[in-house]
């Protein structure tokens, strides 16, 4: 079974460039997560849905930050304008139900770096 | 508010070594306790977990068990290869947070031959 797929694996943008991250959950999943990985941060939550919702979007740095997820198979991740530092790898997870059991499955991760 | 408290990496040890890292955590509520792997250039994915106190959580020759007297999920294994090495995630969910893991900073285990 595929896993969770997301897409460009690696983006090289100038600043106020748009970004845009895409992800496809794992078929059957309902609840969909988007991570940001730096080294000064750790792993941060930005936003995550349930059953397409948005459930909790207090992560999310700043308007310039914005998520969609049209249907239960696709998400996406906009950061316009960019700026340096939201270089970053940023990475969607999917889990059953509300994630409660803690098993989320991961894509391997997009890589932004912004010049 | 939760959190996740683990050692600083890297940790770095020869091939066979015994391998331990702390991990202590807060929670409200009863939480579930995790350890995530990532592997270069990967996404995280789970080791293992516990889900109550006492619990022991076991994959791939690494265990935890969750003492809730000390409130801490430290993860062990006995023999550790060099593809062992990878970023370690301690991480908790607990009955109130709603679905939103609470991961601690990583710790960067380095195994050499």
């Amino acid at each position: 079974d595929a896993g969770v797929i997301q897409s460009p694996r690696h983006e090289v943008t100038e600043m106020g460039q748009e970004v845009t991250l895409r992800c496809k959950p794992i078929s059957g999943h309902n609840s969909l997560f988007w991570y940001r990985q730096t080294m000064m941060r750790g792993l941060e939550l930005l936003i995550y849905f349930n059953n397409n919702v948005p459930i909790d979007d207090s992560g999310m740095p700043e308007d310039r930050f914005s998520a969609k997820m049209p249907n239960a198979s696709f998400s996406t991740l906009k950061i316009q304008p960019s700026e340096p530092r939201d270089s970053a790898v940023y990475f969607c997870a999917s889990s059953m139900g509300q994630g409660e059991g803690g098993e989320l499955f991961f894509g391997e991760g997009s890589r932004l770096t912004v010049l | 508010g939760n959190s996740v408290t683990q050692m600083e990496g890297p940790v770095t040890l020869s091939e066979e070594a015994f391998l331990t890292i702390n991990c202590t955590y807060t929670a409200t509520g009863y939480p579930s306790l995790f350890w995530y792997v990532q592997y270069p250039g990967e996404g995280l994915q789970l080791l293992l977990k516990a889900t109550k106190a006492d619990d022991k959580g076991s994959n791939k020759g690494f265990e935890a068990t969750y003492r809730k007297e000390t409130t801490s999920f430290h993860l062990e294994k006995g023999s550790v290869q060099v593809s062992d090495s990878a970023v370690y995630f301690c991480a908790l969910i607990s009955t109130d947070s709603w679905g939103k893991l609470q991961f601690g900073a990583g710790t960067q285990v380095v195994v050499t031959p």
